[in-house]
């Protein structure tokens, strides 16, 4: 699976769109990029997922270069139970999944 | 649906002692996997399985056994638990096709005294 390189930490305002990037350089062309979230204590969320095209559902969008090696999770109204450390891994083989150490998002009033 | 349930919530024992976490789906799904998450850190693959009677190690798999003699059950056993052990543990579960994800469970807060 490709290494994913996130940043550690990223501040939103409330009710702003939250821009959650990831970089997946060694992604190969059937490795899917997939996003989950963590809110504090409880158990991980996945929330969307694509291989090419650009996605959305109504949690968030995800946007990925046309070469691939870098998306972004976009949440478009940020609130502040947004609050949480996402993570995003791209895998191709979905038994085993295993997760970086995310950025966590602070959403701020 | 209930989703992945695990017991207990919580759950203290003492050094030395064995038990058994529980988790089970209700959603059919084919792949299951458990989790810990020590205190302000990552979390960390222990064991997963693709089906009934498969399973396989991940990250952090010693001091742990785990079975799969049903599609809905996936138990983790602490043989002999250790001060180490004390984290919180995740279970997880998915259709195995890419184009879902893991659904997790709430989890089971261990303390090893």
């Amino acid at each position: 699976d490709a290494k994913t390189t996130q940043p550690p930490s990223m501040d939103c305002a409330e009710g702003r769109a939250a821009n959650l990037p990831c970089n997946h350089s060694t992604i190969s062309g059937n490795e899917y990029v997939y996003w989950y979230r963590q809110i504090h204590s409880q158990g991980p969320q996945y929330i969307i997922h694509g291989l090419k095209n650009n996605e959305t559902n109504e949690m968030a969008s995800l946007i990925i270069t046309e070469d691939r090696k870098s998306s972004t999770l976009i949440l478009p109204h940020a609130t502040l139970r947004d609050t949480a450390v996402y993570y995003c891994i791209a895998m191709y083989n979905t038994d085993k999944l295993i997760f970086g150490t995310g950025t966590r998002l602070q959403v701020f009033p | 649906n209930a989703g992945v349930t695990q017991t207990p919530k919580f759950q203290v024992l003492k050094t030395g002692q064995s038990m058994t976490l529980q988790c089970a789906q209700d959603m059919n799904h084919e792949y299951m996997s458990w989790y810990r998450q020590d205190p302000g850190m990552g979390l960390r693959l222990i064991h997963y399985s693709v089906g009934a009677g498969i399973t396989d190690q991940g990250e952090v798999p010693n001091g742990y056994n785990v079975s799969r003699s049903t599609t809905e059950d996936f138990p983790l056993r602490l043989l002999s638990a250790a001060p180490s052990q004390t984290s919180v543990y995740f279970c997880a579960s998915s259709y195995g096709d890419r184009n879902y994800g893991y659904t997790f469970g709430s989890g089971t807060r261990l303390t090893v005294v």
